[in-house]
C-alpha cells in the first residue's frame, strides 16, 4: 500500500476559526512532510517530521502548528489564518528524511474567508 | 541546491513518445535527478530518479547526459492520463547520518497530451 490519505478534502474556515488537517500513512515511513501549494505554483515545503520529531520548519508562521501523534499520523493545526493562506495543503511521507522518494496525498484544499 | 530549467509547456500526440528535457548545469557529482508529476488537483507523484546511468521503470525512462548537465524524461507511449505538470528536481545530498534531502520543486513543464 503506497497511499497517503488526507482529510478533509476541502475546508472553508473563517479567520477566527480553529481547524485541523489530518494525514495518515501505513507504509512504515518515518519521515512525514507538509507542503503548501498556491494556485499555478509549485509545492513549497513547510515542515518535516523525522521519527515523530519536528526536524525542519521552513520559517512558517506560528498560526500553522504541526503535530505528529505517532509514526502514521501527521496533523496541521490552523488558527487565526489569513485569506492569503488559502491554498492546497499537501502531506507526503518517505522511508526516512534522507530518502528522496516521497509519496504525496491528494491534498486538502483550504479556503480562508 | 542545483537549479533546474524546464520548458514551461509542451504538447505531445497521444500514443507518441513524450520527451521532457531538463537542464541542471550546476549539478554536483553526488546529486540525484528526480522526476515527479502532478496531475491537475492531485498530489505530486514520484516517477523516477537517477544519478549517472540511464534508468527505466514501468512509468518512464530517464536519460542523463554523460556530463550530467541535462536529462530527459521519456514517456514511451503518452496517453491522455499523462497530461500533467512534470517537475525535474535535483536533490541536495544528505550531510551526515540521516541528513535531510530537501525536495525543491521548480516551475515544471506542463505536458498536454493531445488526442
Amino acid at each position: 500500500d503506497t497511499e497517503v490519505t488526507q482529510t478533509p478534502k476541502h475546508l472553508v474556515m473563517g479567520m477566527t476559526n480553529k481547524k485541523s488537517l489530518k494525514c495518515e500513512q501505513h507504509m512504515g515511513h518515518r519521515a512525514m512532510y507538509w507542503y503548501k501549494q498556491k494556485a499555478k505554483k509549485p509545492p513549497e515545503l513547510m515542515f518535516v517530521y523525522s521519527y515523530e520529531k519536528l526536524s525542519i520548519n521552513e520559517s512558517v508562521p506560528s498560526r500553522f502548528s504541526p503535530e505528529c501523534p505517532n509514526s502514521s499520523l501527521l496533523n496541521l493545526h490552523l488558527h487565526a489564518l489569513q485569506p492569503e493562506d488559502s491554498a492546497l495543503y499537501l502531506c507526503a511521507s518517505s522511508q526516512d528524511r534522507a530518502t528522496g522518494t516521497q509519496y504525496f496525498g491528494p491534498g486538502t484544499r483550504l479556503l480562508v474567508l | 541546491d542545483a537549479k533546474t530549467t524546464q520548458p514551461p509547456s509542451m504538447d505531445c500526440a497521444e500514443g507518441r513518445a513524450a520527451n521532457l528535457p531538463c537542464n541542471h548545469s550546476t549539478i554536483s557529482g553526488n546529486e540525484y535527478v528526480y522526476w515527479y508529476r502532478q496531475i491537475h488537483s492531485q498530489g505530486p507523484q514520484y516517477i523516477i530518479h537517477g544519478l549517472k546511468n540511464n534508468e527505466t521503470n514501468e512509468m518512464a525512462s530517464l536519460i542523463i547526459t554523460e556530463d550530467r548537465k541535462s536529462s530527459t524524461l521519456i514517456l514511451p507511449h503518452a496517453t491522455l492520463r499523462d497530461t500533467a505538470v512534470y517537475y525535474c528536481i535535483v536533490r541536495v545530498p544528505p550531510t551526515g547520518y540521516g541528513g535531510y534531502q530537501k525536495v525543491t520543486f521548480g516551475t515544471g513543464t506542463k505536458l498536454q497530451v493531445i488526442p
